[in-house]
């Protein structure tokens, strides 16, 4: 079964200690991504990854750092995080019907 | 700019009636593809269903279809029969067209309540 597997699922830290948000996907492919979902925002793109060694910003990428080190992972760092950055993130991979993508279930961040 | 607009913040809708959420979209390329997600108050985004801007027919998986008006640039997502689990968020997304990658433009999404 594909999966996206994301953790920790909930996570209370305090402001600035650096912390990562692991995501891990077992169908190989290409395309990755995070986002933040925040009330009356939506969700919105962090970062993405095309393929290994290859990450680009998303719409929101100030304060987040990430890596793909390997196809299967795609960590999301917080050197330093803030209040702000207190959200609900999720990780997602295409490779559904003409690019959907799916997605992790999702951690839970409270930065105070 | 590409843009999708869900104009719906929230909807009752008694069990067993079909639900009919909107979304319009704004593009200017030829190729562009629609998608609908569910998300339940788990937390969990579900994938539902896609439209391609050049598919001939709308799409259609078990309940959920699609209807998709070109000219007009609306999806709209038709559950039939709801369901006490069709109560979620619900948003539309688009993917734009051959340089955009996987990237997905969101709409704000549609509260579903289902009533028994």
């Amino acid at each position: 079964e594909a999966q996206v597997t994301q953790n920790p699922r909930y996570l209370i830290t305090v402001t600035g200690k650096k912390l990562t948000v692991t995501c891990s996907q077992n169908m190989n492919h290409e395309y990755m991504s995070w986002y933040r979902q925040d009330p009356g925002l939506g969700l919105r793109q962090i970062y993405y990854s095309m393929n290994v060694e290859v990450t680009d910003k998303g719409d929101v990428p100030e304060g987040y750092k990430v890596s793909r080190k390997e196809k299967r992972n795609f960590p999301l760092i917080l050197e330093s995080p803030s209040p702000n950055q207190t959200s609900l993130y999720f990780c997602a991979r295409a490779g559904g019907p003409r690019g959907a993508q799916y997605f992790g279930p999702g951690t839970r961040l409270l930065v105070l | 700019a590409q843009k999708i607009t869900q104009t719906q913040p929230g909807m009752f809708v008694q069990e067993k009636e079909a639900v009919t959420l909107d979304c319009t979209y704004d593009t200017s390329d030829p190729s562009y593809g629609l998608f609908w997600y569910k998300q339940p108050s788990s937390g969990e985004m579900i994938f539902l269903i896609y439209q391609g801007s050049y598919d001939q027919q709308n799409a259609t998986e078990g309940r959920y279809s699609l209807n998709f008006q070109k000219a007009r640039k609306s999806a709209n997502l038709v559950i039939s029969a709801s369901q006490l689990g069709d109560s979620a968020m619900y948003f539309c997304a688009m993917r734009g067209g051959m340089d955009s990658n996987y990237q997905l433009i969101w709409g704000a999404g549609t509260k579903l309540i289902i009533k028994p």
